[in-house]
């Protein structure tokens, strides 16, 4: 079974500051990756999704996700904050023929005015 | 906009019973999936099912059982509850297209075992 690690547990950071945060997979082979993310109060919903192509994916609300296969990172960036990017952003690759994720821990991060 | 609901946000139980959650989605999914949150843990699979009737275990299946008998339901049965089964439930589904496999999230139930 795949691994996925995110370093940073928690992240406090100032409006306008730059945010990335690490993600790490153990499988060594064609691999489909993902951002999620959870708002307080709402639903888990996808910043985005690396598949084939480009390494440098782009999401929702300005994120951005580069794909290092010699690191074996896919690690999530945003160059400016704002304090609507306060959530929990978790990491996961897909498993298996049936769509099974498997996720990190989450990054709890809180942006302050 | 694919919908998932789950059939309650809170629920209290006390330890023994039998409990049931509930979740529908509407976009005639083939895969649904049972998560648990905890902090610190992330989601971590309880167990997913790829068409009626079949079912997957996870990563973390014991305690727990599933149900799929309509193509838009999946049910999460704890046949006899236990504290450290407190924990935040979601229900996800995804299709079975191979080009993209989002999961789409419901809401999540809080279940407390007291």
């Amino acid at each position: 079974a795949q691994s996925v690690s995110q370093h940073n547990h928690h992240v406090i950071l100032s409006e306008a500051a730059s945010l990335e945060l690490g993600c790490n997979y153990s499988y060594g082979g064609t691999v489909n990756l993902f951002w999620y993310v959870q708002y307080p109060g709402q639903h888990l919903q996808l910043l985005l999704k690396y598949f084939s192509g480009d390494p440098l994916v782009k999401g929702i609300k300005g994120f951005e996700a580069e794909f290092i296969k010699s690191k074996f990172s896919f690690n999530l960036r945003k160059p400016s904050v704002q304090w609507s990017d306060t959530a929990e952003y978790f990491c996961a690759v897909l498993e298996g023929s049936w769509g099974k994720l498997q996720f990190g821990a989450g990054t709890q991060v809180v942006v302050t005015p | 906009d694919v919908k998932v609901t789950q059939s309650s946000r809170y629920l209290v139980k006390r330890t023994g019973e039998k409990v049931f959650l509930e979740c529908v989605q509407d976009m005639d999914h083939e895969n649904m999936f049972w998560y648990r949150q905890d902090p610190g843990l992330g989601l971590r699979l309880i167990y997913f099912s790829y068409d009626v009737k079949m079912k997957e275990k996870g990563d973390i299946p014991e305690g727990y059982s599933v149900s799929r008998e309509k193509k838009e339901r999946f049910s999460l049965i704890l046949e006899s509850a236990s504290t450290n089964q407190t924990s935040m439930y979601l229900c996800a589904s995804s299709p079975t297209s191979n080009s993209y496999n989002e999961q789409f999230f419901g809401p999540g139930t809080r279940l407390t075992v007291l």
